[in-house]
């Protein structure tokens, strides 16, 4: 099993510029969720999904922050417009199903808006 | 949610065990207590979890005392691998399962 796969594992943009952070979740598996770590603040969750369905996106820091998931084998987190303080290493994970005990996080995605 | 509390560092000797400590003294009857841990440059990795007995995997074992205020989590014989950080979480019984992680331990290994 390749676990979870997010893509890129870095990206550097420019302030301004829209982002896209993807995410391939463990196959099987009904649940994901997305996660952003920063120094400040720690690790966050940002939203989370349940068979395609977001079903809380409160973590959502702002307007500028949206995610998709068009199929059970992939989901997208934008931002659009980029600023230098969404800096920070993005997690993607997916478990089996609802309230599963055990979470499967990918490598993450380093992102640096300049 | 409740909250836990926990030390912001430990040491420990190669090939002893460690033992790190996690409060949560407004845990509720429906809450699971989660453990992960972080190695550098990785995201986090499930450890263990229960919900009144103690447990044992091949990672570790959880101790939580009987009125589940607090619980401890064993790594027997650690190695240089176990450095990592490692965060004690509440979860409740059919939840979401959506994690809310704290500052956690930072472990130290030294050989």
């Amino acid at each position: 099993d390749a676990g979870v796969i997010q893509s890129p594992r870095h990206e550097v943009t420019e302030m301004g510029q829209e982002v896209t952070l993807r995410c391939k979740p463990i196959s099987g598996h009904n649940s994901l969720f997305w996660y952003r770590q920063t120094m400040m603040r720690g690790l966050e969750l940002l939203i989370y999904f349940n068979n395609n369905v977001p079903i809380d996106d409160s973590g959502m820091p702002e307007d500028r922050f949206s995610a998709k998931m068009p199929n059970a084998s992939f989901s997208t987190l934008k931002i659009q417009p980029s600023e230098p303080r969404d800096s920070a290493v993005y997690f993607c994970a997916s478990s089996p199903e609802r309230g599963a005990p055990e979470q499967f996080f990918g490598p993450g995605t380093r992102l640096t808006v300049l | 949610d409740a909250k836990t509390t926990q030390p912001n560092s430990m040491e420990s000797n190669e090939e002893e065990p460690v033992h790190l400590p996690c409060n949560h003294s407004t845990i509720s009857g429906t809450d699971y207590i989660h453990w992960y841990r972080q190695l550098p440059s990785q995201g986090p990795e499930y450890v263990i979890h229960g919900l009144t007995s103690n447990v044992n995997n091949r990672m570790a074992s959880l101790a939580i005392a009987e009125d589940r205020k607090s619980s401890t989590l064993i790594l027997h014989r650690a190695t240089l691998r176990d450095a990592a950080v490692y965060y004690c979480i509440l979860i409740v019984t059919d939840s979401w399962g959506k994690l809310q992680f704290g500052a956690g331990t930072q472990v130290v290994v030294t050989p």
